[in-house]
């Protein structure tokens, strides 16, 4: 499919917020996804949100969303080490035949 | 942890070679993706399948095929394997098909190698 887009690194350090952005291609997207990969694993999925929303909270994890510009963004409130990881967008939607269309991840790195 | 378990967790292959992968899915759910993900890379849909048969393809050869069977496992098979194939397969299982395939997770993935 067409490129999902996410920058591909980000550092900050602990206690700060992080805000890791993507730009996704289908307008069609029904729901779009955050994944979180540690080295050596699989994909764990940490939020998700469905389109007709603009945002999403869940504990330290802000999801916000703007259909208009295809903009979905994950915030990290109080960033920890342990949240140091690749983060993966992913879309939903027609175009993908139903199937997670991924960006590149972006990976996060958090220093002390 | 997802309940989606593979195996083997990691695999050596020469090229030419045929490799089947394995995937067991969380209890409950009927749906089943494959993805490879090259080093460095966002994963790469290969196929699904929805009640033991495949319900979409992604950009990839016959030579992969896969399977579902009727405890809603599933197999990944590749046959003439190359270089390139080197990659990480990550099986995801959800409940249902198209849009109403919400939540997918991910097992922890095979590593192939290709000599």
């Amino acid at each position: 499919g067409e490129d999902v887009e996410q920058s591909l690194f980000l550092s900050v350090r602990e206690g700060d917020s992080s805000v890791i952005n993507c730009t996704y291609t289908d307008s069609s997207s029904t729901y779009l996804y955050w994944y979180k990969q540690e080295p050596g694993a699989g994909l764990q999925l940490l939020t998700y949100i469905f389109s007709n929303m603009d945002m999403k909270q869940d504990q330290r994890l802000t999801v916000l969303l703007n259909k208009k510009d295809k903009h979905l963004s994950l915030r990290i409130a109080d960033t920890q080490t342990g949240d140091s990881a690749i983060y993966f967008c992913a879309e939903l939607g027609r175009n993908s035949g139903y199937a997670l269309n991924f960006g590149k991840g972006t990976s996060l790195l958090v220093t002390p | 942890e997802t309940g989606v378990t593979q195996s083997p967790t990691h695999l050596i292959k020469t090229r030419g070679q045929q490799v089947t992968l394995r995937c067991s899915s969380q209890s409950g759910h009927n749906t089943v993706s494959w993805y490879q993900q090259a080093l460095g890379q966002g994963p790469q849909f290969i196929f699904q399948y929805y009640r033991e048969e495949e319900n979409g393809r992604g950009n990839f050869p016959p030579r992969f095929s896969g399977l579902q069977f009727p405890n809603y496992s599933s197999e990944l098979n590749v046959n003439a394997l190359e270089l390139d194939d080197s990659a990480l397969y990550l099986c995801a299982s959800a409940y249902g098909s198209g849009d109403k395939n919400t939540e997918a997770f991910f097992g922890q993935g095979t590593r192939l190698t290709v000599v």
